[in-house]
């Protein structure tokens, strides 16, 4: 059974750096053909997809915001973090990480973290 | 603005059937990536409902069905029922920007 769950702050403040970790269970991500993914949700807004990261650690990101993006990933403790840099009020969001094998599509995903940017 | 194109509501009553349309264009759909459907119920996570463009995942009730077709997908649901109510997105991979891209999104009304 697959389970992804992501933590960290629920409060940032405008300009500093959000970081958030999925921790999942149930998949290596060592495996071939497996990777993790980041989409955050704008309350009552459309889901957007931020960045990608692959078992041979190939990290595809968002262009609109690549350059405030960093994904990594600890296959020993099972974890992806994500950091995004200079946070906006905009930012403001629930954000998920999800499972993906083969193809593009997001077969499981964690129940979300929801982060607002606020002074 | 979403890559992919969907209505933002659709509505029917229970029993009948609706459909959601999904449009690209020829960096996404239409270069032959797959379409993938999710449903968003009120306060959850999406749910991987439709894969591949026509696949179901184990579980998912056979009243829901995806085409492709050129540069846009459509997701059926036949025999609606109350607990259909929720959000509706697509999803595909875009060839030119590297980058999985989902549709606006579509809120499902059951009368």
């Amino acid at each position: 059974q697959i389970t992804l769950k992501e933590s960290g702050p629920t409060l940032v403040k405008p300009t500093q750096t959000l970081t958030l970790t999925c921790s999942f269970s149930g998949f290596s991500l060592s495996a071939r053909g497996v990777g993790v993914g980041w989409i955050r949700q704008p309350p009552g807004k459309a889901l957007e997809w931020l960045a990608h990261i692959y078992w041979d650690d190939d990290k595809p990101y968002s262009p609109s915001l690549r350059s405030r993006l960093t994904i990594t990933k600890d296959t020993s403790n099972n974890q992806v973090v994500l950091t995004m840099t200079n946070m906006d009020p905009v930012d403001t969001a629930t954000y998920y990480c999800a499972h993906s094998r083969g193809g593009s599509k997001f077969d499981n995903w964690g129940q979300g973290t929801l982060v607002t940017v606020s002074s | 603005q979403s890559v992919l194109t969907q209505p933002p509501s659709v509505s029917g009553a229970p029993g009948q059937r609706v459909t959601i349309s999904c449009t690209g264009s020829s960096s996404n759909i239409g270069a032959d990536n797959d379409v993938h459907w999710y449903q968003q119920l009120p306060g959850t996570a999406p749910k991987l409902l439709i894969y591949d463009n026509t696949n179901r995942p184990s579980g998912v009730p056979d009243r829901f069905s995806g085409s492709k077709s050129g540069t846009s997908a459509s997701l059926a649901i036949t025999g609606l029922q109350a607990e259909d109510e929720a959000d509706y997105y697509c999803q595909s991979y875009d060839s030119a920007s590297v980058a999985r891209v989902f549709g606006g999104g579509t809120k499902l009304t059951v009368l």
